[in-house]
């Protein structure tokens, strides 16, 4: 049972454009969720979390919104550049012991 | 510094056969996590080590173990192997455990495992 769903597996966006990746959790007691980056033959990168607390949480280009009653949060980046082209991985957890549940993934092409 | 190393990168087995994956943490981390990346599954948590204790297991059967030595480094066991192993295992470590760490952690570049 997928506890953290993307159900895109690939999306593909202009250069400059906004890119929107979208992820669905079915545990009402994830209360921190990050988002990872992954090129490929590398491991992946954390890029960003937000908090349950939180609804918005920024960094430069990327963005994350939660939204608690749909247990749906997404990842915005904004403009989106070649170097973005990778695979996003949405994750949560639960306080009490920390476990990181991934979500299988979705592959971003960036189009010239 | 070094990054997170893991040997050896690639491996073919055939079923039956067990496998031991190793992974050297950067200098000064202590806690070391293992995982299983397949087109299927994504990435599956597998087990968290800390100063060699193990201090969390995700939902895999017994034939998947760990340690964890003094100087940091970690190793995982595969036993009696099933084609279904197949699979890039990465490894991450960090300096703590915790929330913290989750952001902090750096992960190797993987050994990617194929059972025929």
């Amino acid at each position: 049972d997928q506890q953290v769903k993307q159900n895109s597996p690939s999306l593909s966006v202009q250069e400059g454009r906004i890119s929107i990746l979208n992820c669905d959790y079915t545990n009402s007691m994830f209360d921190y969720f990050l988002w990872y980056k992954k090129y490929p033959a590398e491991g992946p990168t954390f890029l960003i979390s937000i908090s349950s607390i939180k609804d918005k949480n920024e960094d430069g280009r990327f963005t994350v919104f939660l939204n608690k009653s749909a247990k749906h949060l997404s990842l915005h980046i904004v403009p989106s550049q070649p170097g973005d082209s990778a695979v996003y991985f949405c994750a949560a957890s639960v306080g009490r012991d920390d476990k990181i549940i991934f979500g299988k993934g979705t592959r971003l092409h960036i189009l010239p | 510094k070094a990054g997170v190393t893991q040997t050896p990168r690639y491996l073919i087995k055939t079923r039956g056969q067990q496998v031991t994956l190793s992974c050297s943490p950067i200098s000064g981390h202590r806690s070391v996590s293992w995982y299983q990346q397949t087109p299927g599954q994504g990435l599956q948590f597998l087990f968290e080590y800390f100063s060699e204790t193990q201090r969390n297991k995700g939902n895999f059967p017994g034939r998947f173990s760990g340690r964890q030595f003094s100087n940091s480094r970690s190793e995982m066991n595969v036993s009696t192997l099933e084609l279904g192993d197949s699979a890039l295992y990465l490894c991450a470590s960090s300096r703590g455990v915790g929330r913290a760490s989750q952001e902090t952690q750096y992960f190797g570049p993987g050994t990617r495992l194929l059972v025929l």
